[in-house]
């Protein structure tokens, strides 16, 4: 199938510390997995996104790793700031589908104390 | 992301009713999709539109349906509205040709009593 599973479903940490949320996917033609962050009563908003063909991407405090061997992903962040605070959400698409359909991890919230 | 318009941005309905739900998208992208997010939950696909034609469909009954207008906005019907239909519908805009980005918009949030 296309499930993904996203660990933690919580996460609280000290501000200035690091924080990692991991996905693991079933369907080995996954090719593209984005990351998106939403507050509280708004729009999912992309952060980072990788490719199959990439191992790690860093975008200044954030950076995403992949394995496609053993088919999971992570995001990392560091540096921690309480606007960091928010839900995450990965996800995956594929070319089993037309289309780029994304399904999603179930969130993971991020508590970052002042 | 900022470009992709949802309209309205509350709604309130009776079981049983119908309800349409409006999306425009990034200038210049030809997708649209639209997803269900129930509170405190992922969102979930439901259709996805390219160049009018629809290219995939999620795991939602035939009440829900969806259209794509020459100038790419989209609309998405749900007939016959149940108590779990609740959910803030979003929808996601992307110009498919060049790369797999999908921005959301602010989303509907549609309220079923």
């Amino acid at each position: 199938g296309e499930n993904v599973e996203q660990h933690p479903s919580t996460l609280s940490v000290q501000e200035g510390d690091s924080a990692v949320i991991k996905c693991t996917y079933s369907d080995s033609a996954s090719n593209y997995f984005p990351w998106y962050k939403q507050e509280l009563g708004k729009r999912p908003q992309l952060i980072i996104d990788i490719r199959s063909n990439v191992g790690e991407k860093k975008d200044q405090r954030i950076a995403v790793t992949l394995n496609k061997t053993a088919k999971h992903f992570s995001l990392h962040i560091t540096e921690t700031q309480p606007e960091d605070s928010a839900v995450y959400f990965c996800a995956r698409t594929g070319s089993n589908n037309a289309g780029n359909m994304l399904t999603f991890g179930g969130g993971t919230r991020l508590m970052v104390k002042p | 992301d900022a470009g992709v318009t949802q309209s309205p941005t509350h709604l309130i309905k009776t079981r049983g009713q119908h309800v349409t739900l409006r999306c425009s998208p990034i200038s210049g992208h030809k997708s649209v999709s639209w997803y269900q997010q129930v509170l405190g939950q992922g969102p979930q696909f439901i259709f996805q539109y390219y160049e009018k034609e629809e290219r995939g469909r999620g795991n939602f009954p035939d009440r829900f349906s969806a259209r794509q207008f020459p100038n790419y906005s989209s609309e998405l019907n749900v007939n016959a509205l149940l108590l779990g239909d609740s959910a803030l519908y979003l929808c996601a805009s992307s110009s498919l040709t060049f790369t797999y980005e999908q921005y959301f918009g602010p989303g509907t949030r549609l309220t079923v009593t």
